[in-house]
């Protein structure tokens, strides 16, 4: 049990909707990771937040997009989805100070674009 | 881009056996964790390795961070059941305050009774 929890657990939608993911942080953790992990495969970093900021971004296009919250929750909107998007998506957060490469992980929402 | 290589990709064997992943980079890292993932959840932190040459332990578990901080591997003693699951490792890095982390695709490790 890591503290961190998303919602929902699974999402069906079709393409060219738009979904949004919600991820609540372990108390104290101020930075928030999310992830996206295709089926066979690692997860791939999609973006960093720290303090309602975005703090680093992977290779995803624009339609990728968050926010984080006051209290340290954050979300995850895709825009137009696409079949490939179809995947297990992670988030992540990391306390302050030198242990912020640490990252506790969510049970993740499973996302099935038809 | 840096990569990470896990080997093997798949690896099933008989309660008892000792077995030995690598996880392999160009690429130096700040750190290197592994994580256990099982179907359904999240990854789980089991171990994060900073200093080139360090050894941890973890029960049956022993990680290793190779001496130019670009590999490491991870063997386990006397297997069992309940050490099924996948096995992942994942590079650090930072630049500019972010954290990321990169990882490999994994290690499925199934132990037969």
């Amino acid at each position: 049990e890591t503290g961190v929890t998303q919602s929902p657990t699974h999402l069906i939608k079709t393409r060219g909707q738009q979904v949004t993911l919600r991820c609540s942080s372990q108390s104290g953790h101020n930075t928030v990771s999310w992830y996206q992990q295709a089926l066979g495969q690692g997860p791939q970093f999609i973006f960093q937040y720290y303090r309602e900021e975005e703090n680093g971004r992977g290779n995803f296009p624009p339609r990728f997009s968050g926010l984080q919250f006051p209290n340290y929750s954050s979300e995850l909107n895709v825009n137009a989805l696409e079949l490939d998007d179809s995947a297990l998506y992670l988030c992540a957060s990391s306390p302050p100070g030198q242990s912020k490469n640490i990252q506790y992980f969510g049970a993740g929402t499973r996302l099935s674009v038809l | 881009t840096q990569l990470l290589e896990q080997s093997p990709q798949f690896l099933s064997i008989q309660e008892g056996e000792n077995l030995t992943v690598y996880c392999n980079s160009s690429s130096v890292f700040s750190s290197l964790q592994w994580y256990r993932q099982e179907p359904g959840e999240g990854p789980v932190l089991l171990v994060t390795v900073v200093t080139g040459g360090e050894v941890k332990k973890l029960k049956r578990l022993t990680f290793q961070f190779g001496d130019a901080r670009k590999d490491s591997s991870l063997h386990i003693t006397a297997a069992q059941p309940g050490d099924t699951g996948l096995y992942l490792c994942a590079g650090a890095r930072s630049g500019a305050g972010s954290y990321q982390l990169t990882f490999g695709k994994g290690t499925k490790l199934s132990v037969i009774p």
